[in-house]
């Protein structure tokens, strides 16, 4: 596609549940990145691939979250047992990872509510 | 990456000049300062990059500071559609790294008819 994508729009789960999220970036990016941005708040870094390379997984917030990307694509954000803070838009993004200082290109977001 | 400080809030009238500041005072020699903008309900979108010139592109102008520690974003004739929260990042753009971008509250503009 032209741009990223994410899915599901949206998704309403109950606390304790685990839900997976998921982001097609810009074909030909191999930088790809997960952020969240909580109601009212700026965004937070979560985790980063780029290529081959070992995800930069600094910004996750506990151990309840994973990420994977398969095939240098694809990625699979993973939230296990879930809690209601866990709420928040949860945004991917995505580059080329050929230059420095490059746009990233953001997706529309998955909107996660936790009841 | 240094801190940036944006007014939570600004009008502008449609058709008018939108000058959005942003002051980076600590900001290093190495590191840019980014804005990008969020309209409700969608992801954010990149405007606009500069280290030390002045930038213009096909959306806005960004006048930085001979020091460096303050910027303003120009949007040269602000439009309905310009209504969006707009971020000023000051971030590393050079060395190893993620490049990961962090956003503050930024600033609401609203454009009114």
């Amino acid at each position: 596609g032209a741009g990223v994508s994410q899915s599901p729009s949206n998704k309403v789960t109950e606390k304790g549940k685990d839900v997976e999220l998921r982001c097609d970036p810009i074909s030909g990016h191999t930088a790809l990145y997960w952020y969240r941005q909580s109601l009212g708040q700026g965004l937070e870094f979560l985790i980063y691939f780029q290529g081959n390379s070992a995800p930069d997984k600094s910004g996750l917030p506990s151990d309840r979250f994973s990420a994977e990307r398969t095939g240098g694509s694809v990625s699979t954000l993973t939230i296990q047992r879930t809690q209601q803070e866990d709420s928040a838009v949860y945004l991917c993004a995505s580059r080329t990872g050929l230059q420095i200082r490059e746009t990233q290109y953001f997706g529309p977001g998955t909107r996660l509510l936790v009841l | 990456d240094a801190k940036t400080t944006q007014p939570p809030s600004m009008d502008c009238a449609e058709g008018r000049a939108a000058n959005l500041p942003c002051n980076h005072s600590t900001i290093s020699g190495n590191e840019y300062v980014y804005w990008y903008r969020q309209i409700h309900s969608q992801g954010p979108q990149y405007i606009i990059h500069g280290l030390k010139n002045n930038e213009t592109n096909e959306m806005a102008s960004l006048i930085i500071t001979e020091d460096r520690k303050s910027s303003t974003l120009i949007l040269p004739h602000a439009t309905l559609r310009d209504t969006a929260v707009y971020y000023c990042i000051a971030a590393a753009g050079s060395g190893a790294g993620s490049y990961q971008l962090t956003f503050g509250k930024g600033t609401k503009l609203s454009v009114i008819p």
